[in-house]
């Protein structure tokens, strides 16, 4: 079955950064487009990123851009977020999610990786 | 912009509930609903207006059109307490309603 498992949470400072891994297992990972969708605590969720199958193509919500790189290595069925330049509105549990199969809403999603940005 | 109608829903078990979201826009009928539960992550329950996704019971039910779309759940069951959102997948960004809360 499919099985997403984030990491790489934690509690940083603002203006710190942080890597946030997802391992994909019981799919072919190369063939999916995938996302990172995040939650603030008592609050609803915000699509934060996509990456085509093969990494060529990102997308991201405006909030992040020039702060949060998505990257992927097929080789290994992992996921990576790379988030600089943190804020406090960043603190959110993050999911990865694998895209569905008539583009894009969200299939699968991993149990999520809390982040707390907070000085 | 998704907007979901009530926030909030109290309901009794075996009632027929039926949940709204609006967008700002016509989405061409991509739109997906989750459900999820406290300490959960979301579960896909319906994609493409109507179509339910793999494992999902029956009493689970997507329609609509437009600009207005509905989840039903025909008759509720305990499980079911959770909180439903909508998703748009028509433009970027992807986007989600903020959420109805079903209350049991």
């Amino acid at each position: 079955q499919v099985q997403l498992v984030e990491s790489g949470g934690g509690v940083v400072q603002p203006g710190r950064s942080l890597r946030l891994s997802c391992a994909a297992s019981g799919f072919t990972f190369s063939t999916y487009a995938m996302h990172w969708v995040r939650q603030a605590p008592g609050k609803g969720l915000e699509w934060v990123a996509v990456i085509s199958f093969d990494g060529r193509s990102k997308f991201y919500t405006d909030s992040v851009k020039g702060r949060f790189t998505f990257s992927r290595d097929n080789s290994q069925n992992t996921l990576y977020l790379q988030m600089d330049n943190l804020r406090p509105d960043d603190t959110a549990v993050y999911y990865c999610a694998r895209d569905g199969v008539d583009r894009y809403y969200f299939d699968s999603w991993g149990q999520g990786t809390l982040v707390t940005v907070s000085s | 912009v998704m907007t979901q109608s009530p926030v909030t829903l109290s309901v009794s078990p075996g009632d027929r509930v039926t949940l709204s979201c609006r967008a700002g826009q016509s989405i061409n009928g991509k739109l997906a609903w989750y459900q999820q539960k406290p300490g959960q992550a979301p579960r896909l329950l319906i994609y493409g207006t109507s179509t339910g996704a793999t494992g999902i019971p029956a009493r689970f039910s997507g329609s609509g059109s437009g600009t207005e779309f509905t989840l039903t759940i025909s008759s509720l069951q305990s499980e079911d307490s959770a909180v439903y959102y909508c998703q748009q997948y028509n433009r970027w960004p992807l986007t989600f309603g903020g959420g109805t809360k079903v209350e049991i």
